[in-house]
């Protein structure tokens, strides 16, 4: 089973200060998919693909990485990026979920 | 619109059975690989099984294997998760989930919340 490494866990940040979060897989993976959950709702597809934004999502955010190495950037954050984002990788079964990083807003 | 509407939990004493179940609509569901996965209270996301199209291949995460049955029916567009022998580390969220080759999961219905205590 591949498992993804979120870091930090936790961090705040201020508007408009930019964010990156970091998810390793103990292997190679092709590609990454994130989430973002807000407390007491279903996560959301946030980027797929590595770096292709889902519908709705602002493009302050942006995604990149390959192998072992992804991250998910908020260029400006905002007060409603507020959230926990988690990846997710499909390149190997069992899909796995990263533990989550909780962004709040400073 | 895409709608996952999950129902069937509740508080159950351990070792006993509860069956999910997930009415899609919105979408040919027939045609979609469907999923479940769970959240442990505070903690993260954890998959837990997935189905094929005509529910001939299914697949579980090792610590729920021969606990859990995922099925469909795919004249009722109803998702299943039969749960035996409930253990304590079964509390959580389960969540339904449509599977999509490029975004992973895209749509996710509200989850429903299954406490197992004596």
């Amino acid at each position: 089973e591949i498992v993804l490494t979120q870091s930090p866990t936790t961090m705040a940040a201020s508007p408009g200060e930019k964010v990156t979060i970091t998810c390793r897989a103990s292997s190679s993976v092709s590609y990454m998919h994130w989430f973002q959950q807000k407390s007491g709702t279903s996560p959301k597809p946030w980027i797929y693909d590595t770096s292709k934004l889902a519908s709705g999502v602002p493009d302050r955010f942006s995604g990149s990485g390959s192998g072992t190495s992804y991250s998910l950037t908020i260029s400006s954050m905002e007060a409603e990026d507020a959230a926990t984002y988690y990846c997710l990788q499909r390149s190997s079964y069992p899909p796995t979920f990263g533990g989550g990083t909780k962004l709040e807003l400073k | 619109e895409v709608q996952l509407v999950e129902s069937g939990g509740g508080l159950v004493q351990p070792g006993r059975s509860l069956k999910l179940s997930c009415a899609a609509s919105g979408f040919t569901y027939s045609n979609y690989v469907m999923a479940w996965v769970r959240q442990a209270p505070t903690k993260g996301l954890e998959w837990v099984a997935s189905i094929s199209t005509g529910g001939g291949n299914t697949y579980y995460r090792d610590s729920v294997k021969g606990r859990f049955t995922i099925s469909r029916d795919n004249a009722k567009n109803t998702l299943y998760l039969q749960i035996d022998s409930l253990r304590s580390e079964d509390t959580a969220t389960y969540y339904c989930a449509k599977d999509n080759p490029y975004y992973g999961y895209n749509y996710w219905g509200q989850g429903v919340m299954v406490t197992v205590s004596s």
